[in-house]
């Protein structure tokens, strides 16, 4: 398997322009995870979905980001309006539940988001 | 407040000798805790879990503790080299039976040779 897949690797953009990161999670997996790095504020949940339904999207800063999964092999997380502060690393992540109930993480290799 | 603390400095220690990481957590009663590694440029990667009845667990090199009274979890890597150098993060679900994990900021570690 080729891993967690993310598009773009790097994006520059005004404020205000549209930002459409995308994701393809590890075949099997039941779980996506978006997060959001930064050196202040670390690695933050901004939404997961569990077999494509979005469970948690409290981490989401605002209404100008949204998420969505239209099938297990596809996810993508908007931004609309973009601003200078949404500048940061966005990671996807997938996981598979396991029966023990915990679950390992498999991360992208991460989008990152330059808005002038 | 729930708060995930781990050392905001580097960690720079000689190639063969044991780094030892530190991480704190308040107002969790996590079920299983979680060591993650990230190098420059990449998203983290899964190393080590351990459960809220483990002590320890050992993986090759690394050793990880777990102590639910002190809600304090260590990492060790034993012989480390320069290899071992990148940030690790450790993290864990914030409410019991949830699948989510909250991180720690990590902290990075510099095997010098």
């Amino acid at each position: 398997d080729a891993g967690v897949i993310q598009s773009p690797r790097h994006e520059v953009t005004e404020m205000g322009q549209e930002v459409t990161l995308r994701c393809k999670p590890i075949s099997g997996h039941d779980y996506l995870f978006w997060y959001r790095q930064t050196m202040m504020r670390g690695l933050e949940l901004l939404i997961y979905f569990n077999n494509n339904v979005p469970i948690d999207d409290s981490g989401m800063p605002e209404d100008r980001f949204s998420a969505k999964m239209p099938n297990a092999s596809f996810s993508t997380l908007k931004i609309q309006p973009s601003e200078p502060r949404d500048s940061a690393v966005y990671f996807c992540a997938s996981s598979l539940l396991r029966i023990q109930g915990w679950h390992e993480q498999f991360f992208g290799p991460g989008t990152r988001l330059t808005v002038l | 407040s729930q708060k995930i603390e781990q050392n905001s400095e580097a960690l720079n220690i000689q190639e063969g000798k044991t780094a030892t990481l530190t991480c704190n957590y308040t107002n969790y009663s996590p079920a299983y805790l979680q060591w993650y590694r990230q190098d420059p440029g990449r998203g983290p990667v899964f190393l080590l879990l351990i459960r809220e009845n483990e002590k320890e667990k050992r993986k090759e090199r690394l050793k990880v503790t777990f102590d639910t009274t002190l809600k304090q979890s260590l990492f060790h890597i034993t012989a480390s080299q320069p290899a071992d150098s990148a940030t690790y993060l450790c993290a864990l679900p914030p409410t019991y039976g949830n699948n989510r994990l909250a991180f720690g900021k990590g902290n990075q570690v510099v095997v010098i040779p």
